[in-house]
């Protein structure tokens, strides 16, 4: 069955520093997303992504944050300079169509980011 | 006021039982209804969707709409051990494409 896949796994960084989570989507899926769900906390938007651009953004999505695919598997989030409340499990996901259409959206099992 | 409740948990019942999840949503502007099933340290995984008021049945599974009180709920039949998860509900406004989801509701079903 075919299915997100994210890395690192796990990643512990000291605050300020940059970190990039890498996503694999689904092969045949047009649309990307990142989430996160701080420990104990609801899972929240963070940005979408169709057509290599952002689609949509939450207030969360800020200048900190960017999103790239660099080639046609990957699909990566990039906090420049992180800060402790960065630390959350980050959830890539995708879809065949967008989210409103089918609900189907596809999660990886998620990246967790420890910021000390 | 939150723009969707869900009662956090944990709820424990006994194998068999039927499970009763709830959510209230305040944004008259949600259309499209999802619950999704979370097992420790994995990802969301789609258990129902739905996007008219009334009743989706898939199994042991029945997800209930009520938009004229805002309120979903997610009804689990002879529920067993392997259903102990954490519950998402989740809804889209229709034309966005970002879903919003509840806190969770933590089940745990015991043998």
């Amino acid at each position: 069955e075919p299915e997100v896949t994210q890395t690192p796994s796990h990643q512990v960084t000291q605050m300020g520093q940059e970190v990039i989570l890498r996503c694999v989507p689904i092969s045949n899926h047009l649309y990307f997303y990142w989430y996160r769900q701080i420990l104990g906390q609801k899972v929240e938007f963070l940005v979408s992504f169709y057509n290599n651009e952002i689609s949509e953004k939450s207030e969360i999505f800020d200048d900190q944050f960017s999103v790239e695919r660099p080639d046609g598997s990957n699909f990566t989030l990039k906090i420049r300079s992180t800060k402790l409340e960065d630390s959350a499990m980050y959830f890539c996901a995708s879809s065949e169509l967008g989210a409103a259409n089918t609900g189907e959206l596809f999660f990886g099992e998620g990246s967790r980011l420890t910021v000390l | 006021q939150k723009e969707v409740e869900q009662d956090p948990g944990p709820l424990s019942v006994p194998e068999g039982a039927i499970v009763s999840l709830n959510c209230t949503y305040s944004n008259s502007a949600f259309q499209y209804f999802m619950w999704y099933r979370q097992y420790s340290r994995k990802g969301p995984e789609l258990l129902m969707y739905t996007y008219s008021s009334g009743n989706k049945e898939d199994g042991r599974f029945t997800a209930q709409v009520d938009k004229s009180s805002k309120y979903i709920s997610l009804f689990i039949r002879d529920s067993q051990p392997s259903d102990s998860a954490t519950y998402l509900c989740a809804m889209s406004a229709g034309t966005a494409s970002k879903l919003t989801f509840g806190t969770g509701t933590r089940l745990q079903v015991t043998l």
